[in-house]
């Protein structure tokens, strides 16, 4: 299975901060990458498809970015709403497997 | 609106199993595979497998082989996920979600989960 890696693991930023956290694919997905957000208590929401697709209703503070093993995620202007989990996910082949996640938190 | 309603909190003993379910709504249930994932106390989401509704298709996990099964009823719009021999670090949400599939420009198919059920919270004890 295609192995996910996302970097760093948690990350402390303040409202307003630009922030951006990678995941790498343990092999060449080309663009078949899917990012969540997730709070707690919640389940999963779709942000982004395709590498850089944003998904309807998502704010385009959120974008994405990258191709083949090396992806990023990046918020232009951290929001109060934005503090949760972020996950990468492949869907290179139908196993969709899923990153470790990066928690922002409140500086 | 489209959305996934999940069966209720269950609590089993080891080595029991267990039944969840996930009901469609407000969408043609046999045109979007479903996917079941779960989240372990404080840690990230872990994929278990899909099911296409259309033909009963599954693939699993090669961590679940033997001991899921992926089914579905049509007539009710309903995708289940049994768990069988339970053991505690089951203990965990269960969450099904829509498989949307997009070609894509560069050939093949993009996937993504665009709409989630709220989760099953699964309790393993004794």
């Amino acid at each position: 299975d295609i192995q996910m890696t996302q970097s760093p693991s948690s990350l402390s930023a303040s409202v307003g901060d630009r922030v951006t956290f990678t995941c790498r694919a343990s092999q060449s997905i080309s663009n078949y990458l899917n990012w969540y957000q997730q709070k707690p208590g919640k389940a999963p929401k779709l942000l982004i498809s395709a590498a850089s697709s944003l998904h309807r209703g998502v704010p385009s503070r959120f974008s994405g970015s990258g191709s083949g093993t090396d992806f990023t995620l990046t918020i232009s202007s951290l929001q109060p709403e934005d503090f949760a989990t972020y996950y990468c996910q492949h869907s290179y082949s139908t196993s969709f497997t899923f990153g470790g996640g990066t928690k922002v938190e409140i500086k | 609106q489209v959305q996934l309603v999940q069966s209720g909190a269950e609590v089993r003993k080891p080595g029991a199993s267990v039944k969840v379910s996930c009901k469609a709504s407000e969408y043609t249930f046999t045109d979007y595979y479903i996917y079941w994932v779960r989240q372990a106390p404080g840690q990230g989401l872990e994929w278990m497998g899909w099911i296409n509704p259309n033909n009963g298709g599954t693939k699993n996990a090669q961590k679940f082989q033997g001991r899921v099964t992926m089914t579905r009823d049509t007539s009710i719009s309903t995708a289940y996920m049994e768990l069988n021999r339970l053991r505690s670090d089951d203990t965990a949400v269960y969450f099904c979600a829509r498989i949307v599939v997009e070609p894509a420009s560069i050939g093949g198919d993009y996937y993504y989960m665009d709409v989630w059920g709220k989760g099953t919270t699964v309790t393993v004890s004794s």
